[in-house]
């Protein structure tokens, strides 16, 4: 079965230090991942997706993730936080199972940021 | 992409009354589905919304406490029936939208109906 496993739900930075979130995904077949972030209050936006075109995938807001299929691993990073960026991040899979479509999400994780 | 708009936007219910949410969507769609997101955790899919069929609903979610409509291709309801504190939720529609030449789904989101329930 596929499925995605976020390590850590809460991670601090500060200001201008290195973002680095994890994501690890379970998959039978080459996988569709995705990263989307969550702002208080507000519904969920796709920061950016991997689809098999190229294993570094390059997002909105100065984030990338890469896709390392030796580590099943799918990392979200992003080299200088900036205030904006607390939010919750949630990494997802998508699946198609009897031809029936549906996203997995990860447990997410809260990023906070120092000043 | 697609834009979603959802009602109400948020909303204080009583115990033991029933509150419907409105999806809608600005273009045609082939799925949406309806996610539940409990205080501090991921999104859970309650089901996916058939036009012109009964909902498809996950382990856990049954019709009689979640009945979903979608009389076309661009609306759903959801409604969450017989409310305790437990329903305190956001309920986040979600549509599926084919890319012609693309292999992967797109699947965007609405902002959310926030449910208290006292």
């Amino acid at each position: 079965a596929q499925s995605v496993t976020q390590l850590g739900s809460h991670v601090s930075v500060s200001e201008g230090a290195l973002v680095l979130l994890r994501c690890n995904y379970s998959s039978s077949v080459p996988p569709y991942l995705f990263w989307y972030v969550q702002y208080p209050n507000q519904g969920l936006q796709l920061l950016l997706k991997y689809t098999s075109a190229a294993t570094l995938v390059k997002g909105i807001n100065g984030f990338e993730a890469e896709f390392k299929k030796s580590e099943t691993s799918f990392h979200l990073t992003k080299p200088s936080a900036h205030m904006s960026d607390a939010a919750e991040y949630f990494c997802a899979v998508s699946v198609t199972t009897s031809g029936t479509y549906k996203y997995i999400f990860g447990t997410g994780t809260r990023l906070k940021v120092l000043a | 992409s697609a834009v979603i708009s959802q009602k109400p936007s948020r909303d204080i219910c009583q115990r033991g009354t029933s509150l419907t949410i409105q999806c809608q969507v600005d273009s045609q769609v082939t799925m949406m589905f309806w996610y539940r997101q409990q205080p501090g955790q991921s999104l859970t899919l309650i089901a996916t919304a058939n036009q012109g069929s009964e909902a498809t609903y996950e382990s856990g979610f049954v019709i009689d406490k979640f009945p979903i409509s979608r009389p076309n291709l661009t609306f759903s309801t959801l409604t969450v029936s017989n409310m305790s504190p437990e329903d305190s939720s956001i309920y986040l529609c979600s549509v599926y939208k084919v890319t012609p030449g693309l292999a992967y789904n797109e699947q965007f989101f609405g902002p959310g109906t926030r449910l208290t329930v006292l």
